[in-house]
């Protein structure tokens, strides 16, 4: 089994300022790792993803996300954020040993960003 | 092109009752999949359906159930509602064979009075 644990539930930041929103996982298999960006009112928009390959992986946005297998970590970072960054952030992970698309989803972390 | 779409948006029902949530995947999407998300729980999977036949399933009692019909429409029924079913009901579709990009609809709120 999966889990996922993001290790702030809220970040508040300034325009301008870098942000990092943390995320742990735990898994005895392989897995893919995602980040989602929830606006109010909407559904999930997929940031990044991490398959295979570089573990440095950037998103939409200006976001990108380093992968550390042996601290289990899928960090996401931007060097500058804007207002219209403020949403609810997720971290997920999936089963790279299951077919099918279920995702086990951390928690969440609430960026606020303000002028 | 068209996004996922929920119907309805919004939904008010009383313990007891059942109610039947719909999603009508992109055009060319075959996978979908449905989560509850809660204040309290977060986002959860209940489960997947792929070519009408229910391919993953969470750890939902039997109460929650759902199709897919051969368009890939899907709908969720949940029976005998209870004040906990309360949610934001979201699924998720994706193209046969290419699972690691799901395209989330906006949800179907549910209020259990």
């Amino acid at each position: 089994a999966q889990s996922v644990t993001q290790l702030d539930s809220q970040v508040p930041v300034f325009e301008e300022a870098p942000v990092e929103l943390r995320c742990n996982y735990s898994s005895s298999v392989s897995v893919y790792l995602f980040w989602y960006v929830q606006y109010p009112n909407q559904g999930l928009q997929l940031l990044l993803k991490y398959l295979s390959g570089s573990t440095l992986v950037k998103g939409i946005n200006g976001f990108e996300a380093e992968f550390n297998k042996s601290q289990t970590s899928f960090h996401l970072r931007k060097p500058s954020v804007h207002i219209s960054d403020t949403a609810e952030y997720f971290c997920a992970v999936r089963s790279a040993n299951q077919a099918g698309t279920a995702l086990i989803f951390g928690k969440g972390t609430t960026l606020s960003v303000s002028s | 092109k068209a996004g996922v779409t929920q119907t309805p948006r919004y939904l008010i029902k009383t313990r007891g009752q059942q109610v039947t949530l719909s999603c009508s995947p992109i055009s060319g999407h075959r996978s979908v999949s449905w989560y509850q998300q809660t204040p309290g729980q977060g986002l959860q999977f209940l489960f997947e359906y792929f070519s009408e036949t229910q391919r993953n399933k969470g750890n939902f009692p039997g109460r929650f159930s759902g199709r897919q019909f051969s368009n890939s429409r899907s709908e969720m029924n949940v029976s005998t509602l209870e004040l906990g079913d309360s949610a934001l009901y979201l699924c998720a579709t994706a193209l046969a064979g290419d699972y690691h990009e799901q395209f989330f609809g906006p949800g179907t709120r549910l209020t259990v009075l």
